[in-house]
């Protein structure tokens, strides 16, 4: 079975200074991993994924994560921090095998970033 | 090009009753997927379609809970009865495909609250 963690439930950054979200996975293939944020009373917005190739994925809003297979994580990471960052945000994770009985996307349960002026 | 669209966006709702929400993915997208989020955690698959036909249904509480894409475009999830526990907000997604390792969009999301 996959699953996700996201070791910490808040994360507190003060504006300008770097943002690091930690994820980790399990999958008995190889994944596909997500990132999402989450704004209040808003679904859920993509923000990037990885798939192949280059460990380093950049994506929406400045942000960027990280691949690492042999520590099997994932970390979202933004150079400097906006108020406006504050969210919440969700690793996922899905399984490159696919499979008939669909490729599930299993989401971690969330990490609140909250950024200080 | 419009997001995926959800009614209602807040329902509440004695426990026992019956609740209805409903769901337009984006245009053109085949895959269709119904989320359950608690408060606090992350989204849970319900089930899955792909055009009209269930992909993935294997976490709906079936004796419940209950959906449909009959024309393969809009999605009804449907509660009956409602339980307490079933408090939460149900999210919407859609996506091109589903075999590759395709983006999923999600909409708003209904808030549902049992009491």
């Amino acid at each position: 079975a996959q699953s996700v963690a996201q070791p910490e439930d808040q994360v507190n950054v003060a504006e300008g200074n770097p943002l690091t979200v930690k994820c980790t996975y399990s999958v008995s293939g190889n994944p596909y991993l997500f990132w999402y944020v989450q704004y209040p009373n808003r679904g859920l917005q993509f923000l990037l994924k990885y798939i192949t190739g280059d460990n380093l994925v950049k994506g929406s809003y400045g942000f960027e994560a990280e691949f690492n297979k042999s520590q099997t994580s994932f970390h979202l990471k933004k150079p400097s921090a906006l108020v406006s960052d504050s969210a919440l945000y969700f690793c996922a994770v899905r399984d490159r095998e696919i499979k008939a009985a669909g490729n599930k996307l299993t989401f971690g349960g969330g990490t609140r970033v909250l950024v200080k002026p | 090009e419009a997001g995926v669209a959800q009614s209602p966006r807040y329902k509440i709702i004695e426990k026992r009753q019956s609740v209805a929400f409903w769901c337009n993915p984006i245009s053109g997208h085949a895959t269709l997927y119904w989320y359950q989020q608690i408060l606090g955690q992350g989204p849970k698959l319900l089930i899955q379609f792909q055009n009209n036909g269930v992909v993935d249904d294997s976490q709906l509480p079936k004796d419940r809970f209950s959906a449909e894409r009959l024309k393969g475009v809009d999605s009804t999830l449907k509660i009956q009865p409602a339980k307490l526990e079933d408090s939460a907000v149900y999210l919407c997604a859609s996506s091109l495909v589903s075999g590759a390792p395709d983006t999923q969009y999600f909409g708003p999301g209904t808030r549902l609250t049992v009491l």
